[in-house]
């Protein structure tokens, strides 16, 4: 079973607001993952960081940020929400082992900016 | 963009029926991934493919890494009410000097009790 937690798991918010999803896992992955998922179901890299202090973006645009200065550790911001922001955000990570290594998913945060 | 065709888009069965999806690509893949997303949940991992022609089971769950190494399929048999959910493909691809995981739009089941 994978260690990867996300908090919170649901966080209602107002426009202009600035929040930070967190997300933590325990595994010592080098590979973590930031993605979006809209109500279609599809899910959208926005960042990813392969270690301490790497950290770039993925394929769709978003105006969140991410850091990683511990392994463990790789929490999302947005600086000012707006409802454009509502959505699904999942965390992921993976160790780098051997083939390609699977993703670990957290259970995700639902956020909603009214 | 988008890498992988996944399809159908949804399914709607009766318990006790058989389930089949397909992943299809424009691209090679030498892994290819089957994750199930319950509602509320991350996804998580069913099975792992990692080598073409390649054929595996995991309970009532089958998955084959297609021969051209363009295409996978899952199989569930004898659906219950909990293989309700989203299921997405997916595969490592290359882009840069990095490799990303891409997924496929997801198939949404559900199962008629």
């Amino acid at each position: 079973e994978a260690d990867i937690y996300q908090t919170p798991r649901y966080l209602v918010i107002g426009t202009g607001k600035k929040i930070t999803l967190e997300c933590s896992q325990t595994m010592g992955h080098d590979k973590m993952y930031w993605y979006q998922q809209d109500p279609g179901m599809e899910l959208h890299l926005i960042h990813y960081s392969y270690g301490v202090n790497s950290t770039e973006k993925g394929d769709l645009s978003s105006e969140s940020t991410v850091s990683r200065i511990r392994t463990e550790h790789f929490p999302l911001t947005l600086e000012s929400a707006r409802p454009s922001h509502t959505s699904q955000y999942l965390c992921a990570s993976r160790g780098a082992i051997r083939r390609h290594s699977p993703l670990h998913f957290g259970n995700g945060t639902r956020l909603t900016v009214t | 963009g988008q890498q992988l065709n996944q399809s159908p888009q949804s399914m709607f069965i009766q318990e006790g029926e058989d389930v089949s999806m397909n992943c299809t690509s424009s691209s090679i893949f030498n892994t290819w991934l089957w994750y199930k997303q319950d509602p509320g949940e991350g996804p998580v991992l069913l099975i792992a493919l990692y080598k073409a022609g390649e054929l595996t089971s995991n309970g009532r769950l089958t998955a084959q890494f297609g021969i051209t190494r363009k295409d996978s399929f899952l199989n569930i048999s004898a659906s219950i009410p909990s293989d309700v959910g989203i299921y997405f493909c997916a595969g490592p691809l290359t882009q840069g000097g990095s490799e990303k995981l891409v997924f496929g739009k997801g198939m949404k089941l559900t199962v008629n009790p």
